[in-house]
């Protein structure tokens, strides 16, 4: 069975720093990644989709990478806004047919101004 | 830009009582999914929905959920008697083939 787990729970940086969020995954047979952005009370913003086969995937200040073989994804955000405050879901779909994207707990970012 | 929408943004309801949440996929989407989230809690999957049948479903879809795609343009998730651990917000989600899943803004469910 997938499990996705997401470190940190929760992350307070400065505005203008660099920062990682991570992304780990039990099954390493993916089929792809998916990266959301979730505002308090709103719905899921998608923000980046990697395929299995590929390494990395980048949005304007947003990069995420992919290790499939070892289970893990990050994504790195550059020059960190108070706007990018939010909390940040990583999903993955399971290679075998399934249409499911489960997902991990998400990391809460807040930027302080 | 195509969007997912959802009605109502927040639904409050009595015990037993039966719902009805709305969706509208985007247009040119075949796959079509519902998802929850329990205040605090991962979200999760509950149905996909593909050819005008349910294609997978989870363990929490039980009995008193059902899904329907009444017409061309909606999507239907109904809970035939609510009950208190029900109360979750409820996503709609819709896709291409193996593609990028968007989520609708969510109908919050409070079961009373």
């Amino acid at each position: 069975k997938q499990e996705v787990t997401q470190i940190p729970a929760a992350l307070s940086v400065p505005e203008g720093e660099n920062l990682v969020l991570n992304c780990s995954f039990t099954d390493s047979a993916i089929y792809n990644l998916q990266w959301f952005r979730q505002d308090p009370g709103k719905g899921l913003t998608s923000l980046l989709l990697i395929q299995s086969s590929q390494r990395e995937q980048t949005s304007g200040r947003l990069n995420a990478s992919l290790d499939k073989s070892s289970g893990r994804s990050t994504l790195y955000i550059a020059a960190s806004q108070p706007g990018d405050s939010a909390t940040y879901l990583c999903a993955v779909l399971t290679q075998g047919g399934s249409e499911k994207l489960v997902f991990g707990k998400g990391t809460k970012l807040t930027v302080n101004p | 830009e195509p969007e997912v929408t959802q009605t109502p943004s927040h639904q409050v309801t009595q015990m037993g009582q039966e719902v009805i949440l709305r969706c509208v996929p985007i247009s040119n989407h075949l796959y079509f999914y519902w998802y929850r989230q329990i205040l605090g809690q991962k979200v999760e999957f509950l149905v996909s929905f593909y050819n005008n049948e349910i294609s997978e479903k989870s363990e929490i879809f039980d009995d008193q959920f059902s899904v329907e795609r009444p017409d061309g343009s909606n999507f239907t998730l109904k809970i035939r008697s609510t009950k208190l651990e029900d109360s979750a917000m409820y996503f709609c989600a819709s896709s291409g083939v193996w593609d990028t899943q968007y989520f609708g803004p969510g109908t919050r469910l409070t079961v009373l």
